[in-house]
């Protein structure tokens, strides 16, 4: 059974940083790409990155172009997101999601999501 | 960058009836899009990909049909359990999701 677990949410002021984690099991991480999506309080998705299955190319949101980086760990099976210069339009639940095999661009499972306020 | 607009924002149905979503794309997507159904405090579920595949698992009750810029999806005979909020997403260049359809009794 695939499972996704995000942790590393919080609380953080305008202007600072926070790094979420993502621990992927019961599928061959290293052969997915893997999205970060995010849904601020009451509203819509957002996606936010992608990276591919190896870290070799990673895409980004306008919104967060610049300030966030996605990175993975194939050898731990986790997923991260560097969040830097955090703004309150910022604050969302962020979901790590996997990719389909089957076709690029399409999540076929998703983590329950870890919440990030960004508030003074 | 590619939008999609998904009518109506909001929709009453009956358990039984039928029901019909659009999403619309700013330029053609082919059939690359996907749909997904989201219930409060929960994470999305994938329902339907390339516009019209159905995802492994899903009640046949739910169908997609489009391609280019328009898309639809039908839920041909609605259960208790399909009152959520639906979004469309396009996957040819970067992701972008559709900004959602409540569905409610």
């Amino acid at each position: 059974e695939v499972q996704l677990l995000e942790s590393g949410g919080g609380l953080v002021r305008p202007g600072g940083s926070l790094r979420l984690s993502c621990t992927a099991s019961g599928f061959i991480f290293e052969h997915y790409a893997m999205n970060w999506v995010r849904q601020a309080p009451g509203k819509g998705l957002e996606w936010v990155s992608v990276v591919s299955d190896y870290g070799a190319t990673t895409y980004y949101a306008d919104s967060v172009k610049g300030r966030f980086t996605i990175s993975r760990d194939n050898s731990k099976n986790m997923l991260f997101l560097h969040m830097s210069s955090l703004r309150d339009d910022d604050t969302a639940t962020y979901f790590c999601a996997k990719g389909s095999m089957l076709v690029q661009g399409v999540i076929d499972h998703w983590g329950q999501g870890i919440p990030v306020t960004v508030s003074s | 960058d590619i939008q999609l607009t998904q009518s109506p924002s909001t929709l009453s149905a009956s358990v039984g009836a039928r029901v019909t979503i659009t999403c619309r794309a700013s330029q053609s997507i082919e059939t690359s899009l996907a749909w997904y159904q989201q219930k409060p405090g929960e994470a999305p579920n994938l329902l339907i990909y390339k516009a019209s595949i159905l995802e492994s698992g899903v009640p046949s009750r739910f169908s997609g049909s489009g391609s280019g810029t328009e898309f639809t999806l039908t839920i041909s005979s609605l259960q208790p359990d399909d009152f959520a909020t639906y979004y469309c997403q396009q996957y040819t260049h970067y992701y972008t999701f559709g900004q959602g359809t409540k569905l409610e009794i």
